[in-house]
C-alpha cells in the first residue's frame, strides 16, 4: 500500500500569506496520479487539483500544485478567509487509492 | 447538475450490518465509476472500493475485504455499500463519490452528503 504523509499536521497562517502544504508518497506514482482536496467542516471534500498540477474545474488560480519525485506541493498564493480548511492529498495510481493524513490550514 | 443524494444515518450494534444507498442524478449513470470513502471522527479519508459504470467490476480495499459490499441498480441509478460485521472503528461518516476519469484510476468530481453510521451496543 502506498502511504502518503502530509506535513504539517496543522498551518497557522493569516489572511493574504502564502501556504505550502507537503504530501510524500512512499513510492513513485505512475502518471503522477495526485490529487488534492478541500474539506471545510462539516462539508464534503472538494477536489481542487488532480495530476499532481491540474486545476479542477472553477478552482481559483491561487491554488496550485506541483510534484518533485515522491514529494507533491500545494500552493495557496494569497490566503482567503474561506481557504482556511483542511486539506488532503490523495493517490489514485493504486486501487483503491489512499489518503494522507491531512493538514489544517487555521487562522 | 449532477448530484449524489444518500441515505439518512443509522445505528447499528456490533457485529450487525448496514446498507446505505447513493442515488445519482444530472449525469450518465454508466460513464462513471462510483467510489465509496469514509472519515471515522476526527481522522482523515479512507477508500473501501468502487464499482465500474456496468457494474461488471468491483474492487475492496484490503483491509475490509469480505465485509463490505458493493453494489448498483441501473434503472434506479443507485449505488449501495453494504458493511457486515460491524466494529465500534467503523463508525464513521461514509460518502459516495464520483470518478473524475472513466478508469478505476481516478480522483473525486462529485460528492454524496455523507451518511453518519454508528455502532454501539
Amino acid at each position: 500500500e502506498i502511504v502518503l504523509t502530509q506535513s504539517p499536521a496543522t498551518l497557522s497562517l493569516s489572511p493574504g500569506e502564502r501556504a505550502t502544504l507537503s504530501c510524500r508518497a512512499s513510492q513513485s506514482l505512475s502518471s503522477s496520479r495526485l490529487a488534492w482536496y478541500q474539506q471545510q467542516r462539516g462539508q464534503a471534500p472538494r477536489l481542487l487539483i488532480y495530476y499532481a498540477s491540474t486545476r479542477a474545474t472553477g478552482i481559483p488560480d491561487r491554488f496550485s500544485g506541483s510534484e518533485s519525485g515522491t514529494d507533491f506541493t500545494l500552493t495557496i498564493t494569497r490566503l482567503e478567509p474561506e481557504d482556511f480548511a483542511v486539506y488532503h492529498c490523495h493517490q489514485y495510481a493504486t486501487s483503491p487509492g489512499t489518503f494522507g493524513q491531512g493538514t489544517r490550514v487555521e487562522v | 447538475q449532477v448530484q449524489l443524494v444518500q441515505s439518512g444515518a443509522e445505528v447499528r450494534k456490533p457485529g450487525a450490518s448496514v446498507k446505505i444507498s447513493c442515488k445519482t442524478s444530472g449525469y450518465a449513470f454508466t460513464n462513471y465509476f462510483i467510489h465509496w470513502v469514509r472519515q471515522a471522527p476526527g481522522q482523515g479519508l479512507e477508500s473501501l472500493g468502487m464499482i465500474s459504470p456496468d457494474g461488471g467490476s468491483v474492487s475492496y480495499s484490503h483491509k475490509l475485504q469480505g465485509r463490505v459490499t458493493i453494489t448498483q441498480d441501473t434503472s434506479t441509478t443507485t449505488v449501495f455499500l453494504e458493511v457486515s460485521g460491524l466494529r465500534s472503528e467503523d463508525t464513521a461518516l461514509y460518502y459516495c463519490t464520483r470518478g473524475l476519469i472513466n478508469s478505476y484510476l481516478s480522483p473525486f468530481d462529485y460528492w454524496g452528503q455523507g451518511t453518519l453510521v454508528t455502532v454501539s451496543s
